[in-house]
């Protein structure tokens, strides 16, 4: 079945770095575009960053760019979420996300997160 | 970009009631492109409708998503005290959420 665990959450003061890790297990992972969400406490979701299956295009949500990096190991079925610079308001649950598409005469025409893992808590505070 | 607003903030229904819960989007927005979430405390968020009105694998048909344009709608026809949770849509050609509609029980 399909497995998402995330680790890599903890304690850090602003201005600090951090890494998140996405195991992914139970599907074939080279070929599914991967995200990460966050729920900060009390608050909605916002949607953090994406990464293409091959690695080869990523984007970000504006409140991140510039600060934070995805990347992906594929031969460890794998996806990262490097943080750095973080400040207070980054403080959330961090989920990590696969996207499936559906598609009609071969054009990708949807879009979704159909699994996603239980998060991992990030605290940003001095 | 496209922005999503959620309506009503809260909503107070019964087990067995219908709960209609609305997502209007800033701009037009493809069908294929709103998807709706349930989210309660301590899980992840579940997927429930995508393309506006396709069901994912294994959510009940009492969840049903409708609209086009801007104005999309999540009903849920008969109320289970498990439905109760916040609702979330998303517009994922630039993947960007509602504020969320809280489910409650009356």
């Amino acid at each position: 079945q399909v497995q998402l665990v995330e680790s890599g959450g903890g304690v850090v003061q602003p201005g600090g770095s951090l890494r998140l890790s996405c195991k992914a297990s139970g599907f074939t992972f080279t070929t599914y575009g991967m995200h990460w969400v966050r729920q900060a406490p009390g608050k909605g979701l916002e949607w953090v960053a994406f990464i293409r299956s091959d690695g080869s295009d990523t984007h970000y949500a504006d409140s991140v760019k510039g600060r934070f990096t995805i990347s992906r190991d594929n031969s460890k079925n794998t996806v990262l979420l490097q943080m750095n610079s973080l400040k207070v308001e980054d403080t959330a649950v961090y989920f990590c996300a696969r996207e499936e598409t559906s598609s009609m005469f071969g054009v990708v025409i949807s879009h979704y997160f159909d699994y996603w893992g239980q998060g991992s808590l990030v605290t940003v505070s001095s | 970009e496209i922005v999503l607003t959620q309506s009503p903030g809260t909503l107070s229904l019964s087990p067995g009631e219908r709960a209609t819960l609305s997502c209007r989007a800033s701009h037009t927005l493809s069908s294929t492109y709103l998807v709706w979430y349930q989210k309660k405390p301590g899980q992840p968020p579940r997927l429930l409708i995508y393309g506006a009105s396709s069901r994912a694998t294994g959510i009940p048909d009492r969840f049903s998503g409708s609209g086009s344009g801007t104005d999309f709608t999540l009903t849920i026809s008969a109320l289970e005290p498990e439905d109760f949770a916040v609702y979330y849509c998303q517009q994922s050609s630039s993947y960007t959420f509602g504020q969320g509609t809280r489910l409650e029980i009356k």
